[in-house]
């Protein structure tokens, strides 16, 4: 069985200051990761994944996510927030068994003027 | 061209009732996937399936059914509708391949009354 738990549900945060969304993953065999996004009233929106290779993924709209292994978390961050971030994220992994993915409870960033 | 296309986007119906939600992809792709998202936006996956192989998540009621005419097209059937069911339901297909990111539908809003 596997688990995601994404440590906060919200993270207020001020435009052009930088945030660190967290996740930690629990799974007794190796994982793919992954980083979604939801806008209102949306369906979700990939953002990067990591399969293997360098621990340092980069994504779109400037995020980047770094898998670490011993601590099995798959953290995203972005070093400047604009108002346009402000939506849900997730975090979600899977294990090659069937592709079907396995959900953080999700975190609502707020981006303030 | 909508990758991945629900319909309909909002379906608001009696408890008893029987209701259908459509899915389509135009990516080619192999798999495809029902979503439940609820009410405190955790995301739960119901169906995963291909033309081979129709995976369940055992805690689905059988009231609800996937159907799929062919690889492009996985329809949801729910029957004898009840409260709990109110929901987003999201649509998502990928490529067979484990780690293969999944491609979402902007989902379906089903309101019980």
């Amino acid at each position: 069985a596997q688990s995601v738990t994404q440590l906060d549900s919200q993270v207020p945060v001020f435009e052009e200051a930088p945030v660190e969304l967290r996740c930690n993953y629990s799974s007794s065999v190796s994982v793919y990761l992954f980083w979604y996004v939801q806008y209102p009233n949306q369906g979700l929106q990939l953002l990067l994944k990591y399969l293997s290779g360098s621990t340092l993924v980069k994504g779109i709209n400037g995020f980047e996510a770094e898998f670490n292994k011993s601590q099995t978390s798959f953290h995203l961050r972005k070093p400047s927030v604009h108002i346009s971030d402000t939506a849900e994220y997730f975090c979600a992994v899977n294990n090659n068994a069937g592709n079907m993915l396995t959900f953080g409870g999700g975190t609502r960033l707020m981006v303030k003027p | 061209d909508t990758a991945v296309s629900q319909t309909p986007k909002y379906l608001v119906t009696q408890m008893g009732n029987d209701k259908s939600i459509k899915c389509e992809q135009n990516l080619g792709h192999d798999t495809m996937y029902w979503y439940k998202q609820d009410s405190k936006k955790f995301l739960k996956i119901m169906f995963s399936y291909n033309n081979k192989e129709l995976i369940i998540n055992e805690t689905v009621p059988n009231r609800f059914s996937p159907k799929s005419p062919d690889k492009a097209h996985l329809n949801l059937h729910i029957n004898s509708l009840e409260l709990g069911d109110s929901a987003v339901y999201f649509c998502a297909s990928s490529q067979e391949a484990g780690g293969q990111p999944q491609h979402f539908g902007d989902g379906t809003r089903l309101s019980i009354l």
